[in-house]
């Protein structure tokens, strides 16, 4: 199993501003996912990259995934109240799924 | 249907108590998990099943025992358990355990376990 390393582990912005969120591993991720974790849930899937230098958007959310496939960040663009919550970025396995140390982001109105 | 339910909701139990959790999902998946998760950390993983047999156990103590008695359905069965167990305990599921890496995982709310 990898060790993911998340950063930074906690943040606090006011709204409107802009954030990013970085993974790393000591080892190369055969493929990444982010999630969103929000208080009283489970995690919800935001996105899979699986290829190095891979670049997706969703909305607002921009995640990268590194050359060397050891590293992920997720940035977001003008941060919402609703963006809330603890991110987490997972190693998919054959058939397991391993999270790294995750981040709690709260957007302060 | 992209549900994940999981029952009960909260739970407490005292040390000597036997209790299950209960887990079920729709959606065809034939792998399914069990994570444990303290407050402020992110999930840990405790169990894999994959077509229905267990295929990972991290190491977890013999006093949580999972079992998967069909493709929908997933317990974890709690005995003598200590304060530190208290947690949320999360189930998931993904679609084919053999693509299970490229394929997304679906999370049910969790059950919130205070062992007293």
């Amino acid at each position: 199993t990898q060790l993911l390393e998340q950063s930074p582990q906690f943040l606090s912005i006011q709204e409107g501003e802009n954030l990013t969120v970085y993974c790393n591993s000591s080892s190369v991720f055969s493929s990444l996912q982010w999630y969103r974790q929000e208080p009283g849930e489970g995690p919800v899937l935001l996105v899979t990259v699986v290829t190095g230098g891979e670049v997706k958007k969703l909305k607002r959310l921009t995640f990268q995934f590194g050359d060397a496939r050891k590293d992920s960040s997720l940035h977001i663009t003008a941060a919402q109240p609703g963006d809330t919550g603890l991110y987490l970025c997972a190693q998919t396995g054959a058939n397991n799924l391993f999270f790294g140390t995750g981040t709690r982001l709260t957007v302060i109105p | 249907d992209t549900e994940v339910t999981q029952t009960p909701k909260h739970l407490v139990m005292g040390m000597t108590n036997k209790k299950s959790l209960k887990c079920e999902q729709h959606m065809g998946h034939r792998a399914m998990y069990w994570y444990k998760q303290k407050a402020k950390k992110p999930p840990e993983l405790m169990f894999v099943y994959s077509y229905e047999k267990l295929s990972i156990n991290e190491s977890v103590p013999s006093r949580f025992s999972p079992e998967c008695p069909n493709s929908s359905l997933l317990n974890l069965h709690l005995h003598a358990l200590q304060p530190e167990d208290s947690a949320l305990y999360l189930c998931a599921s993904s679609q084919d355990p053999r693509t299970g890496w490229r394929t997304e995982a679906f999370f049910g709310q969790g059950t919130r376990l205070t062992v007293v």
